[in-house]
């Protein structure tokens, strides 16, 4: 069954440390990959995309992610945390064949001064 | 323009009211989707509007009914709906159904509570 596993519900980081996101799906084929960032009573914003080409991907708010075949990973990475970044985080991804989103269960990320 | 709209902001109804919500969107995109977020879990697709034509039902209670008037408008008609039907329920749009055009963009959604 295609899935996209996200490690760790809760993430906890200081101000200005690194932030990490965990992200793995289960897939044959390459897949398009996604993360969203949702704010409380808010409707999901694209952070970043991957479909195809270069495998460490930038996106908005200086979050970037590595896509790696061999480790059917998607792993999400700030350098340095701000306040702002507090919000639930979802990986999600298009199956070759399916036109829908598989969706992980989402990493709520905490950002303490 | 890469906004989703969607009214309204919050809803109250009762188990025998009909009410509709509503989606637009004006970036051209033909794919449409309908989805179902309760608290603390990732959206559910519920379903999946390509060139107005409903392409996915995701086995869907029939008390929710979703139409598609044109290529920007989306709606969820909604008629004697149960109190487990409280959820968040967001639009979302793409270019296509087509791989590197999938790129969702969402609304910000409707709150849903149903008494």
């Amino acid at each position: 069954a295609q899935s996209v596993t996200q490690l760790g519900s809760h993430v906890s980081v200081s101000e200005g440390a690194l932030v990490l996101l965990r992200c793995n799906y289960s897939s044959s084929v390459p897949p398009y990959l996604f993360w969203y960032v949702q704010y409380p009573n808010q409707g999901l914003q694209l952070l970043l995309k991957y479909t195809t080409g270069a495998t460490l991907v930038k996106g908005i708010n200086g979050f970037e992610a590595e896509f790696k075949k061999s480790e059917t990973s998607f792993h999400l990475t700030k350098p340095s945390a701000h306040m702002s970044d507090a919000a639930e985080y979802f990986c999600a991804y298009k199956p070759g064949g399916y036109n829908k989103l598989i969706f992980g269960a989402g990493t709520r990320l905490a950002v303490h001064p | 323009d890469t906004e989703v709209t969607q009214t309204p902001k919050h809803l109250v109804m009762g188990m025998t009211n009909k009410k509709s919500l509503k989606c637009e969107q004006h970036m051209g995109h033909r794919a449409m989707y309908w989805y179902k977020q309760k608290a603390k879990k990732p959206p559910e697709l519920m379903f999946v509007y390509s060139y107005e034509k409903l392409s996915i039902n995701e086995s869907v209670p029939s008390r929710f009914s979703p139409e598609c008037p044109n290529s920007s408008l989306l709606n969820l008609h909604l008629h004697a709906l149960q109190p487990e039907d409280s959820a968040l329920y967001l639009c979302a749009s793409s270019q296509s159904l087509a791989g590197d055009a999938y790129e969702q963009y969402f609304g910000p959604g409707t709150r849903l509570t149903v008494t």
